[in-house]
């Protein structure tokens, strides 16, 4: 199973919105609804952000979203702050039952 | 409230057979639908999901890593293990073990295995 593809790297200013993506095949996120997005600070575990496409867990800020689109998925974090600087990954259900992780996108907030 | 915890050697020389476990409350691999996978990640570089074992028993593999990889459990101790036969260098990662099937939804805190001679 090939890792889902996510930019290395996207950078934003205080205020904005960003968005990162993340692109599979229908094996994977393609084919299913559960594409999920984890939030990763140095050294700490990452956290659940996005599961199933859409939904955010309880205590996780509403500048947070995500949708999806054929083979591709994408993160929005809107209003952004300068906390939010950290590594982004995706995640996706495949038609092997098992999940594959993205590459991992480092945000910058500047 | 639910953790998980892994535990293991910090430190393996190749060719060594790793053997982590993860501890957890909060859940129950008695109920339908539970699961425990196991994810690494390297020093620097991107989360790797490795297996997963299912409350009916079920296990399944990374397809890469599946001839060294043996995932079981222990119900009524509330514990997972993983093995990893052959370690290489290139095994040196930090290891979490998580609960979902579909998305993971709590990780544990991960616990870093260096191979070195």
């Amino acid at each position: 199973q090939s890792a889902l593809t996510q930019p290395a790297s996207v950078s934003g200013s205080p205020g904005q919105s960003i968005t990162i993506s993340c692109t599979g095949t229908s094996s994977d996120v393609g084919g299913y609804n559960y594409v999920s997005w984890y939030q990763q600070n140095p050294g700490k575990a990452p956290k659940l952000m996005i599961y199933d496409v859409s939904n955010r867990p309880s205590g996780v800020s509403n500048r947070f979203s995500g949708s999806k689109s054929g083979n591709t998925a994408s993160l929005t974090i809107s209003g952004l702050q300068a906390e939010d600087e950290a590594d982004y990954y995706c995640s996706s259900y495949t038609s092997s039952s098992t999940l594959v992780f993205g590459g991992g996108t480092k945000l910058t907030v500047l | 409230q639910v953790t998980l915890r892994e535990s293991g050697p910090a430190l393996v020389k190749p060719t060594q057979t790793l053997t982590l476990t993860c501890t957890f409350s909060g859940f129950s691999l008695y109920t339908s639908g539970m699961c425990v996978t196991w994810i690494r990640q390297p020093p620097g570089k991107a989360l790797e999901w490795l297996a997963r074992i299912d409350w009916d028993d079920d296990k399944y593999y990374s397809t890469s890593l599946r001839t060294r990889l043996t995932i079981s459990k222990d119900t009524s101790r509330n514990q997972v293990v993983l093995t990893m036969t052959n370690m290489d260098p290139m095994d040196t990662a930090t290891y979490y073990c998580a609960r979902g099937r579909h998305g993971v939804d709590v990780w544990g805190h991960g616990t870093t295995v260096t191979v070195s001679s």
